[in-house]
């Protein structure tokens, strides 16, 4: 059975730091990944997609940047965070791309920016 | 433009009742379309989904209905219960992969 983790749980960082978090996918080949960003109560909203390693695509700007290190790993990042960055942030994953794509979540890590 | 509207915003039904989350969405590309459940502090679950060649979706308690002329589907949830409380979000999907959400309707069920 396929499985998602998501680190860290949760994160309290100050304006100006870095940030790393971090999605892997176990239990499936080749997924597609995602990265959302839910402010609190709010709707989720796609940042990134990754078809392949090595390779991602932006869907909106957010001073955010992610990568695809390995088939089941995905990271999102920035070198300086924004008190607009606190929220909740979700990896998710797929095996077909296209109109056929049924997107799976992970737990999520909750990101606060002081 | 908000692609995917949802209503209302937040429900409140009795345990028993049929609650009914209402959805329409701008786009005529969109064809399929997810539903998920979102407990506090959890990521979304997949709940049910549609394929815009369908009209009716069923799944133990949980009914989608769509009507793709009128750009619009229905969650139904029959005989509710006060653990389906959370917030259920409709979401749509074309061919790129984009994945859009609703802003989400907030059920209570009360006991």
């Amino acid at each position: 059975a396929q499985t998602i983790h998501q680190w860290p749980v949760a994160e309290i960082k100050a304006v100006g730091s870095p940030l790393s978090l971090g999605c892997t996918i176990k239990g499936k080949s080749s997924p597609n990944l995602y990265w959302y960003w839910q402010a609190t109560g709010g709707t989720l909203q796609q940042l990134f997609y990754s078809i392949t390693v090595g390779q991602v695509e932006s869907v909106v700007q957010l001073n955010l940047s992610a990568s695809r290190p390995k088939d089941d790993q995905f990271i999102l990042s920035t070198e300086k965070l924004l008190l607009s960055h606190s929220g909740f942030y979700l990896c998710a994953w797929s095996l077909v791309w296209g109109d056929q794509d049924t997107q799976y979540f992970g737990p999520g890590t909750r990101l606060l920016v002081l | 433009q908000q692609q995917v509207r949802q209503s209302p915003q937040s429900l409140t039904v009795w345990e028993g009742e049929t609650a009914i989350l209402n959805c329409s969405y701008e786009d005529s590309t969109f064809n399929y379309f997810p539903w998920y459940q979102q407990f506090p502090g959890e990521g979304p679950a997949l709940l049910i989904s549609i394929r815009s060649v369908s009209d009716k979706k069923e799944d133990g308690r949980f009914t989608i209905f769509f009507n793709k002329r009128e750009k619009k589907l229905s969650l139904h949830i029959t005989d509710s219960q006060p653990g389906d409380s959370a917030t259920y979000f409709c979401a749509a999907n074309t061919n790129t992969g984009k994945l859009t959400f609703g802003d989400g309707t907030v059920l209570t069920v009360k006991p």
